[in-house]
């Protein structure tokens, strides 16, 4: 099992309101994601680091902002939800092992509700 | 054109009924190939990496065709416990080794 924790699991918030998703990963991987990914529909790439103080956006245009104090931990911050923003986001880490290719390990996801 | 494309399905077999799912890659310097696994409202999880020469866990195999930029899954002897979604997820050194994921491939395994 992957050691990738994200909280909270579920937020239902009004619009407006400022909201930060946290991850964190006791694996020591350097690179993070974050994935927005709507029901039944593919995983969108929103902001990935490769290391402490490395923040990138992604494919998909978003909102959100992410920082990278400390290698465990890559929060996204949203600053003013909207309801544009309910789906489910995920995160992820990553680090190659010698002589191998990176593989992804997930978090559980967070489902997130803009009323 | 997008980056991974698969057959969304779904594909309903019967128990223990062999099934396969092929993945397309548009970019032609990936490197990296990998089938994950992902049950409804869960996260993605790592079910094989996918090697140039093909590879085998359990009752499932994977291969890859570099020419012509697809890869495979093949499960045999289906069970229940093998509906999910499965995903083909590629990335390439010319992109900053970004991970792409198809929109997946929905399997159901009937008794």
């Amino acid at each position: 099992e992957a050691d990738i924790y994200q909280t909270p699991r579920y937020l239902v918030i009004g619009t407006g309101k400022k909201i930060t998703l946290e991850c964190s990963q006791t694996m020591g991987h350097d690179k993070m994601y974050w994935y927005q990914q709507d029901p039944g529909m593919e995983l969108h790439l929103i902001h990935y680091s490769y290391g402490v103080n490395s923040t990138e956006k992604g494919d998909l245009s978003s909102e959100s902002t992410v920082s990278r104090i400390r290698t465990e931990h890559f929060p996204l911050t949203l600053e003013s939800a909207r309801p544009s923003h309910t789906s489910q986001y995920l995160c992820a880490s990553s680090d190659q092992t010698s002589g191998l290719t990176d593989t992804q390990y997930f978090g559980p996801g967070t489902r997130l509700t803009v009323l | 054109r997008k980056e991974v494309e698969q057959d969304p399905g779904p594909f309903n077999v019967p128990e223990g009924a062999t099934v396969a799912f092929n993945c397309t890659y548009s970019n032609s310097a990936s490197q990296s190939f990998f089938w994950y696994r992902q049950d409804c409202r869960k996260e993605p999880k790592l079910l094989m990496s996918v090697y140039s020469s093909g590879n085998e866990d359990g009752r499932f195999t994977a291969q890859l065709n570099r020419a012509s930029q697809y890869i495979s899954l093949l499960i045999r002897d289906s069970k229940l416990s093998d509906s999910a979604t499965y995903l083909c997820v590629v990335s390439a050194p010319n992109t900053g080794n970004q991970f792409y994921f198809g929109t997946g491939t929905s399997l159901t395994v009937i008794p």
